[in-house]
């Protein structure tokens, strides 16, 4: 059985749309994660999430935005995409217990590309 | 705010030799750090995990040592194999926010 999965795994669309990627966890993780890796293969945080708050990286524009319907899930909706929006999506979980050191596991990531 | 860099960027050894990959992380405030494996197209894969009170991890071939005072890691792969290569990344989970800040990769070639 897959510990993160994401779907889908490629998404080609044309600038302007809105579209959303969806990532589920049956590892039991209370924090749920998204990393865009750009052209060079740099991975950055964008957002993580748990049942207590959600901490946005400041960098990331407001037309993304993470929606979770539940502990297992945590959902990446991308409004008005631009081509520089165009990058490999992970979805990532990890066990945040009280010393906050849980090892983290990845999707396969999404491949976005904007037209 | 936390910095994370990979020396080298490419590494092509061949089969058979014992090889160091090298992180270094500016803040050593950290909570652990994480070496990854990343095959192309593919996602991350967890190969170790070291916490802030350890100095090393190993797991078959692999050792990851960490120096948190100097702000280092390495990760330390004997006899190498063609099936790893691949890009090797490392991570530190450190600030408020407790976020895992990446360097950006050593592509390692395995050569049969």
């Amino acid at each position: 059985d897959t510990a993160v999965s994401q779907t889908p795994k490629y998404l080609v669309t044309q600038m302007g749309n809105d579209k959303s990627i969806k990532c589920e966890q049956n590892l039991g993780h209370d924090t749920m994660y998204w990393y865009k890796q750009d052209s060079k293969k740099f991975l950055k945080i964008m957002f993580s999430y748990n049942n207590k708050e959600l901490i946005i990286n400041e960098t990331v524009p407001n037309r993304f935005s993470p929606k979770s319907p539940d502990k297992a899930h945590l959902n990446l909706h991308i409004n008005s995409l631009e081509l520089g929006d165009s990058a490999v999506y992970f979805c990532a979980s990890s066990e945040q217990d009280r010393a906050n050191t849980g090892e983290l596991f990845f999707g396969e990531g999404s491949r976005l590309t904007v037209l | 705010k936390q910095e994370v860099t990979q020396i080298p960027a490419a590494l092509s050894v061949p089969e058979g030799e014992n090889l160091v990959l090298n992180c270094s992380f500016t803040d050593s405030a950290i909570y652990n750090l994480q070496w990854f494996r990343q095959d192309p197209g593919k996602g991350l894969t967890s190969l170790l995990l070291i916490q802030s009170s350890q100095r090393e991890q190993t797991s078959g071939r692999l050792n990851a040592s960490l120096d948190k005072s100097s702000g280092r890691s390495t990760l330390y792969i004997a006899a190498s194999q063609p099936g790893d290569s691949a890009t090797y990344l490392c991570a530190v989970l450190s600030g408020s926010a407790r976020q895992l800040t990446f360097g950006s990769g050593t592509q390692l070639t395995v050569l049969p």
